[in-house]
């Protein structure tokens, strides 16, 4: 069966930077993409952007160009998801989903999500 | 950006009643548009794709429609089993979510 399973909870100072896995199993992993959706507490899904696991190409929302990397390990079926110059409002369960391989199309199956809390 | 407007934020239903959600994109976006259902502490669910398919496995009194910038997202009768927050998706342009419509039960 399908499954993403992510890396645990961070807590981080303001200015870090975090790394969350996202570890594939259940399918070709290279035949899909991933996206990336953060939560805030209370507040609604924002899209972060989308990395194809079958070439490596990417769309990142505009608000986190510059900020934000994604990139894929295929030997693991892992991808990753760098957020750096993190800030209070960067506080969000942060959760990968499987996507399309060649632009995102949505998100069929989701990871458990990963709390990551920036304070200082 | 695209820009998606949800409406109501929230709403009260009794058990049984027809639920209407809807939302509106700042541009045309053709059908492709989703919708999701999220319940409290867990990760989004896909229930509909390409604005009017239903996702395998997902009952069949939820269903979508709609296309260009306006769309519609209905529960024939409402169970309580669907007290979650909706959203909806575009990915014509990457992929924006809308505000999410909160579904509490009267």
């Amino acid at each position: 069966q399908v499954q993403l399973v992510q890396s645990g909870a961070e807590v981080k100072k303001p200015g870090a930077s975090v790394k969350v896995s996202c570890k594939a199993s259940g399918y070709t992993f290279t035949s899909y993409g991933i996206s990336w959706v953060r939560q805030a507490p209370g507040q609604g899904l924002e899209w972060m952007g989308w990395i194809s696991a079958y070439n490596g190409n990417t769309n990142y929302a505009q608000k986190l160009q510059g900020r934000v990397t994604m990139t894929t390990d295929t030997s693991t079926s892992t991808a990753y998801m760098e957020l750096r110059s993190l800030r209070s409002d960067d506080t969000a369960v942060y959760y990968c989903a499987r996507d399309g391989h060649t632009v995102t199309t949505g998100n069929d199956y989701w990871g458990q999500g990963t709390l990551v809390t920036v304070s200082s | 950006d695209i820009q998606m407007t949800q409406s109501p934020s929230s709403l009260s239903a009794s058990v049984g009643d027809r639920v209407t959600i809807t939302c509106q994109a700042s541009q045309d976006i053709s059908n492709y548009l989703n919708w999701y259902q999220q319940k409290p502490g867990k990760a989004p669910k896909l229930l509909i794709y390409d604005a009017s398919n239903l996702e395998t496995g997902v009952p069949s009194r939820f269903s979508g429609s709609g296309s260009g910038t306006d769309f519609t997202f209905t529960i024939s009768s409402l169970q309580p089993e669907d007290i979650a927050t909706y959203y909806c998706q575009q990915y014509d342009n990457l992929g924006t979510f809308g505000g999410g419509t909160k579904v509490e039960i009267k």
